[in-house]
């Protein structure tokens, strides 16, 4: 068990660039979330997967976010024409299906800033 | 306020003292977790209590729930410089949802 992996870590752009993260949740795990994270707020739900599946997306996730998980493992979160506004932490977390009160385990989250 | 709204805001004490920190939701919950952060990193779950639990421990850690009231205390028994930190409650946004809520946390400052 390596953990919830995150990349890159740290991500500066300009506006109005297109940026990707990529998240690589717990190999035996079948769900996987993203969060968005600002500075001292907790962590607010965009999306979440289960396995391939999309079943759910939070109102904060404009049409400028779009996040796939194409084979059921990885995840990517891409964010097109990014503003200001988009400079967070963004955290991946993932979970067991078959587990009762299933715990997420986070990443280490990519912070983004855009200039 | 917000589904999972930690009190306080922010708490500073010494290394060996014990701290106590509050958490208030509104909805039903089958859940609550803990959660902690150290700065600029991601979370790192500490304890999960079920709704039909009323106390929950693990080492220094003490977790109570009390549906009744729609609260949840976290109390870290003789605290240490390494549990400087925020510190996050969470529950399901709604019954039988996978996505959590999170209050804006509770600031931990132990002072060695």
């Amino acid at each position: 068990d390596t953990g919830v992996s995150q990349d890159p870590r740290h991500k500066i752009t300009k506006r109005g660039q297109n940026v990707t993260f990529r998240c690589d949740p717990i190999s035996e795990h079948n769900r996987l979330y993203w969060y968005r994270q600002t500075l001292g707020q907790g962590p607010e739900f965009l999306t979440y997967f289960q396995n391939e599946a999309q079943l759910e997306k939070s109102r904060l996730l404009s049409d400028r976010f779009s996040a796939e998980r194409p084979k059921g493992s990885f995840s990517t979160l891409e964010i097109q024409r990014t503003e200001q506004g988009d400079s967070a932490m963004y955290l991946c977390a993932s979970s067991f299906r078959d587990r009762p009160q299933e715990t997420q385990y986070f990443g280490p989250g990519t912070r983004l800033l855009v200039l | 306020s917000q589904q999972g709204e930690e009190d306080p805001q922010a708490l500073s004490i010494q290394e060996g003292e014990n701290a106590t920190m509050n958490c208030s939701y509104k909805t039903s919950i089958n859940n609550l977790q803990w959660y902690r952060q150290n700065s600029g990193r991601g979370l790192v779950h500490l304890i999960l209590i079920r709704s039909n639990e009323r106390e929950k421990h693990s080492g220094r850690l003490r977790v109570t729930l009390d549906t009744s009231k729609k609260s949840s205390s976290l109390l870290i028994t003789a605290s240490r410089a390494a549990d400087t930190a925020s510190y996050f409650c969470a529950t399901p946004k709604d019954t039988g949802r996978r996505a959590l809520t999170f209050g804006s946390g509770t600031r931990l400052q132990v002072q060695p």
